[in-house]
């Protein structure tokens, strides 16, 4: 079946300072990549999504690109901000609205003012 | 445009006992998935339901089943609960295409003692 590995576990950034958080995807049938913000007490929000028709989608400060040759799908955030400090989780799903989603394991992203 | 509501937010159970979780899914969305969330872990996919059928199953015992009713809410039943079923049991709604991606309610954190 899909695994989705995750990097990194954690990260810690200045307010300001860029992140970056990478995934790979081990089944190339997989079509759809969305991201997660999970904030302390919450569900997972989706913050972006990207379909495997597409190599990037932007979103003012948040971007995903997608390499489906690599099998790899990153996330972009720009210009951090304390209240971007969260649990960020990868997924990825092939099919369309039956197929369960698959999830990473998880970036603890810190930013420091 | 209300978002996905689950019922209770805490529940603690004693081992062996039985609970039933409740989801009410977004308005316009008839597709329900569960997922359980161990601490510090992502998410894992229970089962999906559509049309009040399930229509896909993850690596979960027989144990764990559901319900999907006419309104597109759901109920996740666990019998025998077991210490290791100690987690957030999310509940996600979406379209049937997914084309709007999966929307996630709070959670559930059942605690078994």
């Amino acid at each position: 079946g899909e695994n989705v590995e995750q990097h990194p576990s954690t990260l810690s950034v200045q307010e300001g300072d860029s992140a970056v958080i990478k995934c790979t995807y081990s089944d190339s049938a997989s079509n759809y990549f969305p991201w997660y913000k999970q904030e302390l007490g919450k569900g997972p929000q989706l913050i972006i999504d990207i379909r495997s028709n597409v190599g990037e989608k932007k979103d003012q400060r948040i971007a995903v690109t997608l390499n489906k040759t690599a099998k790899h799908f990153s996330l972009h955030i720009t210009e951090t901000q304390p209240e971007d400090s969260a649990v960020y989780f990868c997924a990825a799903s092939k099919g369309a609205g039956f197929q369960k989603l698959v999830f990473g394991t998880g970036t603890r992203l810190l930013v420091s003012p | 445009e209300t978002g996905v509501t689950q019922s209770p937010t805490h529940l603690i159970k004693t081992r062996g006992q039985q609970v039933t979780l409740r989801c009410s899914s977004q308005s316009g969305h008839n597709t329900v998935s569960w997922y359980q969330q161990a601490l510090g872990q992502g998410p894992q996919f229970i089962f999906q339901y559509y049309r009040e059928e399930e229509n896909g199953r993850g690596n979960f015992p027989p144990r764990f089943s559901g319900l999907q009713f006419p309104n597109y809410s759901s109920e996740l039943n666990v019998n025998a609960l077991e210490l290791d079923d100690s987690a957030l049991y999310l509940c996600a709604s979406s379209l049937a295409q997914g084309l709007d991606g999966y929307t996630f309610g709070s959670g559930t954190r059942l605690t078994v003692v």
